[in-house]
């Protein structure tokens, strides 16, 4: 069954601690995107990445890191710099890496910081 | 950056009711989509329509690039219909490497 999977579904962390979010692809796209989505907005670009080993900054990349080791695979890590952490965050992916062409979602992870 | 509006913000109708949903932009694109959020936060692609006109079923969408605006047609609402549409452009560009940039949305809600 080809899509992008993200884990966890909820994820509750403690001030000051890092946590990773992962989100997995097996549609062989080269393009992988983080968004982040708080409550009554669109989403926001955190970081993409068009090629493994290799990424970029969108808007909003203060207080988050990204690898991308594999082609399916592009991790987010939420750092303690993150200044307000809780929001629902969601992985997308696209086929191309140049122009970049129609992006698919996964179901999001929800942060709460408590 | 490019700028993208949704209108309206809010829409109430009535099962069986048809609606239009719009979306302006403020510069050329070389992709849009259209979104519908459903009330678990997932992003259901609707269309990926740059220009032009295209159907699914009950949808249809049209973009005219050259005026800078999409609209999003939903007709005989169901309840199943409700949720946040959302409209995403790239602005258009000989290098690639654009972002894709998100409207606000549009909530729709249909009434039994």
């Amino acid at each position: 069954d080809g899509g992008i999977t993200q884990s966890p579904k909820y994820l509750f962390r403690k001030e000051g601690q890092n946590v990773t979010l992962s989100c997995e692809q097996n549609l062989n796209h080269d393009a992988m995107y983080w968004y982040r989505q708080d409550p009554g907005q669109g989403l926001r670009l955190i970081y993409y990445s068009q090629i493994v080993n290799d990424f970029q900054k969108g808007d909003i990349a203060e207080g988050y890191s990204v690898s991308r080791e594999k082609k399916e695979s592009f991790p987010l890590t939420v750092t303690s710099a993150q200044k307000n952490p809780t929001a629902f965050y969601l992985c997308a992916s696209s086929l191309t890496s140049v122009l970049q062409g129609e992006q698919f979602f996964g179901p999001g992870t929800r942060l709460t910081v408590l | 950056g490019i700028q993208v509006e949704q209108s309206p913000p809010d829409l109430i109708l009535q099962e069986g009711a048809n609606s239009t949903l719009r979306c302006n932009f403020s510069d050329s694109v070389n992709n849009l989509q259209w979104f519908h959020q459903n009330p678990w936060g997932q992003l259901i692609n609707l269309f990926y329509i740059p220009s032009g006109t295209k159907q699914n079923g009950r949808l249809s969408a049209t973009t005219v690039a050259t005026e800078r605006y999409s609209l999003l047609y939903i007709s005989s609402s169901q309840t199943t219909d409700s949720g946040v549409y959302f409209c995403a452009v790239e602005r258009g560009s000989n290098f690639g490497n654009e972002k894709l940039t998100f409207g606000t949305g549009t909530r729709l809600t249909i009434i039994p």
